[in-house]
């Protein structure tokens, strides 16, 4: 079963532009991760953000988490065609789990 | 350099044949994972192991098996009995907090 859900499934942005993604997840979670996918390769961690914090920055990264809503938006900023790649929320199955899960991901084409 | 190897990246199989993917870690994490990806379904969780010689069932098990002998290997099986076995596999490690980490995928393919 699918914890998380992204939106949209597909973005397709000018090079310079920001690109927003959502996440929304079901049940309570201990934190939620973004990876980053290219192409035909392995997840790439981005950022961990707890349940109790609302804002994280890495770099051109912002991600924020509203556990009433229970979703998660990431945010890169001043965007690159080397950002163009899929992007997926993963959430755990709260305190002392050790499964992930992920959603679909959200397909951004970054356009140089 | 530490990290997670999967082998082979490709991989080609006939209808009713076993197949195995390999899956080394040298970064001592205890659980390791295995995931199927499909074209727009995301990621699903096959199996996973917190321990040596203990693994966990995730939501799509049938027609798979997995061996947890050592710390750092966790292969997974591919039966004759999964009836739509063509995707990619991702096996992960995970020290408990924190961040998974990912090998580089096998991509299976039946004939």
């Amino acid at each position: 079963s699918q914890q998380g859900e992204e939106d949209p499934q597909a973005l397709s942005i000018q090079e310079g532009e920001n690109a927003t993604m959502n996440c929304s997840y079901k049940t309570s979670i201990n934190n939620l991760q973004w990876y980053r996918q290219n192409s035909g390769r392995g997840l790439v961690h981005l950022i961990l953000i707890r349940s109790n914090e609302r804002e994280k920055h890495s770099g051109r990264l912002r991600v924020t988490l509203d556990t009433s809503k229970k979703s998660s938006s990431l945010l890169i900023t001043a965007s690159r065609a080397a950002d163009t790649a899929s992007y997926f929320c993963a959430t755990d199955r709260g305190a002392g789990s050790y499964q992930l899960t992920f959603g679909k991901g959200t397909k951004l084409s970054v356009i140089p | 350099d530490g990290g997670i190897t999967q082998s082979p990246k490709y991989l080609f199989r006939k209808e009713g044949q076993n197949v195995t993917l390999s899956c080394e870690q040298n970064l001592n994490h205890d659980a390791m994972y295995w995931y199927r990806q499909d074209p727009g379904q995301g990621l699903r969780l096959i199996y996973y192991s917190q321990i040596v010689n203990d693994f966990q069932k995730g939501d799509i098990a049938e027609g798979y098996s997995v061996s947890r002998e050592k710390k750092e290997s966790f292969p997974l099986t591919v039966t004759s009995a999964q009836k739509n076995p063509t995707a990619f596999y991702l096996c992960a490690s995970w020290e408990g907090a924190g961040e998974l980490f990912f090998g580089e995928g096998s991509r299976l393919t039946v004939l």
